[in-house]
């Protein structure tokens, strides 16, 4: 049964730090990794990272993924109170169309 | 292009009521699914449908039902509800594109059970 972890739970920093979340994952036949941003309402995607050691990057986030550590992490840097969310990780395999979560990490930006 | 939409926003049902949550979706995806949000759970899987007149069961089936009407619909039907049902139900679509397995979310319904 393939299998998420992220951490931490929840964090709380100030305006203008700067974040690191963690991914881990267990996956038969890994196909890809996704990063997903949660605010009130559904999940928006934010990157889907396939290959080792290639960064994603759209504007202040950025993601990269260690297929062979089996970790992926998302950077944000320079945050604001508009990055206050859940960011959620999810992975696929081949041998299906599923895609498994993990239990988010809850980030609280304080002005 | 409205994406995918979900009905109703809210609902509360008394144990062993029934009801029918809808989804639709007008992206001519092919895969859509179902998810149970709860605190501190993430995302859980209840069924998914790969193509119009396939379902599979996902992590936490027991106690639903789906049908995958057209390619467009997908509706989750609760039986007889039950207070451990109370959470907030997503629907999903699949890009159809090579290589992707991005989903795209509908804005979900917040269910209490009482």
């Amino acid at each position: 049964e393939d299998k998420v972890v992220q951490s931490p739970l929840s964090l709380v920093v100030h305006e203008g730090d700067t974040v690191t979340l963690n991914c881990s994952y267990e996956v038969t036949n890994f196909r890809s990794l996704l990063w997903y941003k949660q605010e009130k309402k559904a999940p928006t995607f934010l990157f889907m990272l396939t290959s080792s050691g290639i960064e994603k990057k759209s504007g202040r986030l950025s993601s990269i993924l260690d297929k062979k550590e089996l970790f992926s992490i998302l950077n944000i840097t320079a945050t604001q109170t508009g990055d206050s969310a859940i960011y959620l990780c999810a992975v696929s395999n081949f041998g299906n169309e599923k895609l498994t979560f993990g239990t988010g990490t809850r980030l609280t930006i304080i002005p | 292009n409205a994406g995918v939409t979900q009905t109703p926003k809210f609902q509360v049902l008394k144990t062993g009521q029934s009801m029918t949550l809808q989804c639709a979706q007008d992206m001519n995806h092919n895969s859509m699914y179902w998810y149970r949000q709860d605190p501190g759970m993430g995302l859980r899987l209840i069924y998914y449908s790969a193509s119009e007149g396939t379902t599979d069961k996902g992590e936490v089936p027991n106690g639903y039902n789906v049908s995958r009407l057209n390619k467009r619909e997908f509706s989750l039907r609760l039986e007889s509800a039950a207070p451990s049902q109370t959470s907030v139900y997503f629907c999903a679509s699949r890009s159809p594109l090579a290589g992707s397995n991005e989903q795209f979310f509908g804005p979900g319904t917040r269910l209490t059970v009482l």
